[in-house]
């Protein structure tokens, strides 16, 4: 069955880039998304189809994909940006998940 | 606006049959490309896909729990509902509905979620 890998964990210091990764066998080839969940809150949509934003979503956030690896970067992080990431992607009509990265904000 | 709501029991004995339901408002599962998914998050741990249903009535199930699940649709009251058998302490878990929507079956994304339901499995 299909995997996808995340770091468990990282940390970034206020201002700096995070960049988060999610690996998985030719996952360039498969479309990715990000989701971001704080504690006690529902998942929230911040990545669609590799590089897209929704709405409401601050520029900060951005992603890519290609090769075995898809990556979200957070570029000059905020405390609120502390919070669980997860990638998902489909596969065989699937929606498979990462274990997820707590991102933590020194 | 999109709003999605789960309900169901708070507790379930092992081996009983959950029954969830979403209720949903903002847009229509008649509408084509549109879809709604199960996804459960046991305490502390990642999020797992269960199913997903499409506006066309297509019924797509994660794999591994396959033969526990059905979900199914009533579009006169704008609900999913999702049941799950032989209920184990493992099944412990928040469980969400999402809209899903895409493009593209390959991608498809959930958005928004509802605000989710602890189930917990104990005699």
């Amino acid at each position: 069955s299909y995997e996808l890998t995340q770091p468990p964990s990282m940390s970034v210091s206020p201002g700096q880039t995070a960049s988060i990764t999610c690996s998985g066998d030719k996952l360039g080839d498969k479309y990715a998304c990000w989701y971001q969940q704080k504690p006690g809150q529902s998942p929230v949509l911040v990545i669609y189809q590799d590089t897209k934003r929704p709405s409401g979503i601050p520029e900060r956030f951005s992603g890519s994909n290609s090769g075995n690896t898809a990556t979200l970067t957070i570029s000059g992080t905020q405390a609120m940006d502390e919070a669980d990431y997860y990638c998902q992607a489909w596969d065989s009509s699937s929606a498979i998940f990462g274990g997820g990265t707590r991102l933590t904000i020194l | 606006q999109v709003t999605l709501r789960e309900s169901g029991p708070a507790l379930v004995r092992p081996t009983q049959t959950l029954t969830l339901t979403c209720t949903f408002s903002g847009f229509s599962l008649t509408t084509s490309g549109m879809c709604v998914s199960w996804i459960r998050q046991p305490p502390g741990k990642a999020l797992e896909w269960l199913a997903r249903i499409d506006w066309d009535d297509d019924k797509y199930y994660n794999t591994s729990l396959k033969t526990r699940l059905t979900i199914s649709k009533d579009t006169s009251k704008n609900q999913v509902v999702l049941t799950m058998t032989n209920m184990e302490p493992v099944d412990t878990a928040t469980y969400y509905c999402a809209r899903t929507t895409g493009l593209l079956a390959a991608a498809l994304r959930f958005d928004p979620w509802g605000q989710g339901t602890l189930v917990t499995v104990s005699s």
